[in-house]
């Protein structure tokens, strides 16, 4: 059965440091993994979405890798701000759809 | 485009009580699917659905039933509310063509508490 854990389950840090969030899995015959951000009371958006025959994706201060021979996935971001205090989840998809989530890693960015 | 809609967005239910949860889609996505989220938790599958008529079951569906009628619209039918089932709802719905999927897209969530 698929386990997805995400550590820390909360990081803080000060603005404008570069940070990294850890998705890891038992399971490595992934069709994809995909990082999503989860406001306080508000639904997912979801952040990047990596192929299982990719390495890596990029969206502006994000860049997301993912080595399924180890089970791991992390999620950089670059020069934190404030406006990135959220939750961001890691969902992996081992059966065509049906995604299974980690716990999340709730971030705190400090001016 | 609305993208992805759900209501109601509040809900009190005594125990016992039915009700359903709405949502539709615009973005004419071929996979739905319903998760619940419970406190200082991920998200769980509940139900999904890879096309109109045809449903199946996730990793909580006690309790729990669906249909698919139309390609836009997967309502949630809760039967006998329990405590349990507490919770938020979300709904999301992807493009798909088996067995690869692409981004899922959700809903703002129904928060549903029983009483």
């Amino acid at each position: 059965k698929q386990e997805v854990t995400q550590i820390p389950a909360a990081l803080s840090v000060p603005e404008g440091e570069n940070l990294v969030l850890n998705c890891s899995f038992t399971d490595s015959a992934i069709y994809n993994l995909q990082w999503f951000r989860q406001d306080p009371g508000k639904g997912l958006t979801s952040l990047l979405l990596i192929q299982s025959s990719q390495r890596e994706q990029t969206s502006g201060r994000l860049n997301a890798s993912l080595d399924k021979s180890s089970g791991r996935s992390t999620l950089y971001i670059a020069a934190s701000q404030p406006g990135d205090s959220a939750t961001y989840l890691c969902a992996v998809d081992n059966q065509g759809g049906k995604l299974i989530f980690g716990q999340g890693t709730e971030l705190s960015v400090k001016p | 485009n609305a993208g992805v809609t759900q209501t109601p967005k509040f809900r009190i239910l005594k125990i016992g009580q039915s009700m359903t949860l709405q949502c539709a889609q615009d973005m004419n996505h071929n996979y739905m699917y319903w998760y619940r989220q419970d406190p200082g938790m991920g998200l769980k599958l509940i139900y999904y659905s890879v096309g109109a008529g045809i449903t199946d079951k996730g990793e909580v569906p006690n309790g729990y039933n669906v249909s698919r009628s139309t390609t836009e619209d997967f309502p949630l039918r809760l039967e006998l509310a329990a405590p349990s089932q507490t919770s938020v709802y979300f709904c999301a719905s992807s493009y798909a063509v088996r067995p690869f999927s692409y981004e899922q897209y959700f809903g703002p969530g129904t928060r549903l508490t029983v009483t």
